[in-house]
């Protein structure tokens, strides 16, 4: 089992929908986890972190399973400037200075 | 505010040539510091870490190396690259208690 998987999409989806994103890990130790979102070409920056069993800020809200060992991003009302890659990333804890990055979700908003 | 430059933003390199990048951070002191690699259609690999002047973990056995001359500069380097090193190179800051991980703009490198 791959440490974080994604499902790559592409997703593409008209302006104004609501489009959710899973993303499951394998590290049951795993103590903090992040939403990136990577445009084309671009470095990835951080959308969201998630600690508790989830967050929300404005139209994205990130929700933790820890039983089920996933997570999900929700986007509501989706904008064109929401067409990007999104990368859910898991920390191990236990002290690793290493994150684990998936390999992300398209998501394209079409007008 | 604590950024990250990193230079060159491109470059296209021929085979068996060497390599040096270089990642700088402003505001901010002692930082943990970290080089990924993003091939084309491929997650992030971690390739080094660095958590002070002279400390380097290697993650990834391969024909790369890096080195911290300085407390806020960070440089990838090879002696000879392969066409397999070709990628998206990223450095990336450690902020926080909980590991957020903030990048730099990126070189884009391509070996020929």
């Amino acid at each position: 089992r791959k440490e974080v998987e994604q499902d790559p999409g592409p997703f593409n989806v008209p302006e104004g929908a609501t489009v959710a994103f899973n993303c499951t890990y394998s590290n049951s130790a795993s103590q903090s986890f992040f939403w990136y979102r990577q445009d084309c070409r671009k470095e990835p920056k951080l959308l969201m972190s998630v600690y508790s069993s989830g967050n929300e800020d404005g139209r994205f809200t990130a929700q933790l399973n820890r039983a089920s060992q996933y997570i999900s991003l929700l986007i509501r009302d989706s904008k064109l400037s929401d067409s990007a890659t999104y990368l859910c990333v898991v920390d191990p804890g236990a002290g690793s200075y290493q994150l684990t990055f998936g390999k992300g979700t398209k998501l394209s908003v079409i007008p | 505010s604590q950024t990250i430059h990193q230079w060159p933003a491109t470059l296209v390199q021929p085979v068996g040539s060497p390599l040096s990048l270089e990642c700088t951070v402003e505001g901010t002191s002692n930082p943990n510091l970290y080089w990924y690699r993003q091939a084309a259609g491929r997650g992030l690999q971690l390739l080094f870490y660095s958590v002070g002047i002279g400390q380097i973990s290697s993650e990834v056995p391969q024909n790369l190396s890096a080195s911290r001359p300085q407390d806020r500069q960070f440089i990838l380097s090879s002696k000879k690259l392969l066409l397999s090193d070709s990628g998206f190179y990223l450095c990336a800051r450690h902020v926080g208690s909980y590991n957020e991980q903030f990048f730099g703009p990126g070189t884009r490198l391509t070996v020929l």
